[in-house]
């Protein structure tokens, strides 16, 4: 079963902020967040992960709510290139359970 | 990019044929895995690999099988292949208690049954 609720689909013009939201309600207090993506016909990518502090890396940042139930991921500057399937997903770290992908979120960048 | 390779990269096949997808990987990576994705379904896992010899089941593993003999190969197994496994196979490693605890997936099998 899905632990997370995204959006089915969003848009956002190119150059703008892309603002992906996440709900994990029943999150524990071990599980991280992920964020990994899927551009057409390839492999999933990881973007970043989580515990409860914001992180930032090259790609994207992660913004996590204080009570921990919901996460936002950030593409500061999106381009076409960004036109992808965002999956949020959480889990326990390095433990034997596998990523479970939802439905996620496709992001559209629009020129 | 991880070193992961998919072999074939495309196959089409007939209805009750064996099927052999080979994933291969020169991380030395623990964990392997297989997932599936279907248009409306999304990714779903159908085994993985913890170890040598070390396999678990996933979501759909129904009509799949999986060896690993050596750390670097993990050959997931339509024994009598059917239509509903037509579908885009996807591989992933982990590493253990790696600094970011990613999977990196391999970039696909399409696997046609008539």
């Amino acid at each position: 079963d899905a632990k997370t609720t995204q959006p089915p689909s969003m848009d956002c013009a190119e150059g703008r902020a892309a603002n992906l939201p996440c709900n994990h309600s029943t999150i524990s207090g071990n599980e991280y967040v992920y964020w990994y993506r899927q551009i057409h016909s390839q492999g999933p990518q990881y973007i970043i992960h989580g515990l409860k502090n914001n992180e930032t890396n090259e790609m994207a940042s992660l913004i996590i709510t204080e009570d921990r139930k919901s996460s936002t991921l950030i593409l500061p500057h999106a381009t076409l290139r960004d036109t992808a399937v965002y999956y949020c997903i959480v889990r326990a770290f390095s433990g034997n359970t596998p990523l479970v992908f939802g439905k996620g979120t496709r992001l559209s960048v629009i020129a | 990019d991880a070193g992961i390779t998919q072999s074939p990269r495309h196959k089409v096949t007939e209805t009750g044929t064996p099927v052999t997808l080979r994933c291969h990987q020169t991380e030395n990576h623990r964990y392997m895995y297989w997932y599936r994705q279907d248009p409306g379904h999304g990714l779903r896992l159908i085994h993985y690999s913890y170890g040598v010899k070390d396999t678990d089941k996933g979501e759909v593993s129904d009509g799949y099988s999986v060896s690993r003999s050596k750390t670097e190969d993990f050959l997931l197994t339509l024994e009598s292949a059917t239509s509903s496994q037509t579908s885009v196979y996807f591989c992933a490693i982990r590493g253990d208690l790696s600094s970011t605890d990613t999977q990196y997936f391999g970039p696909g099998t399409r696997l046609t049954v008539l």
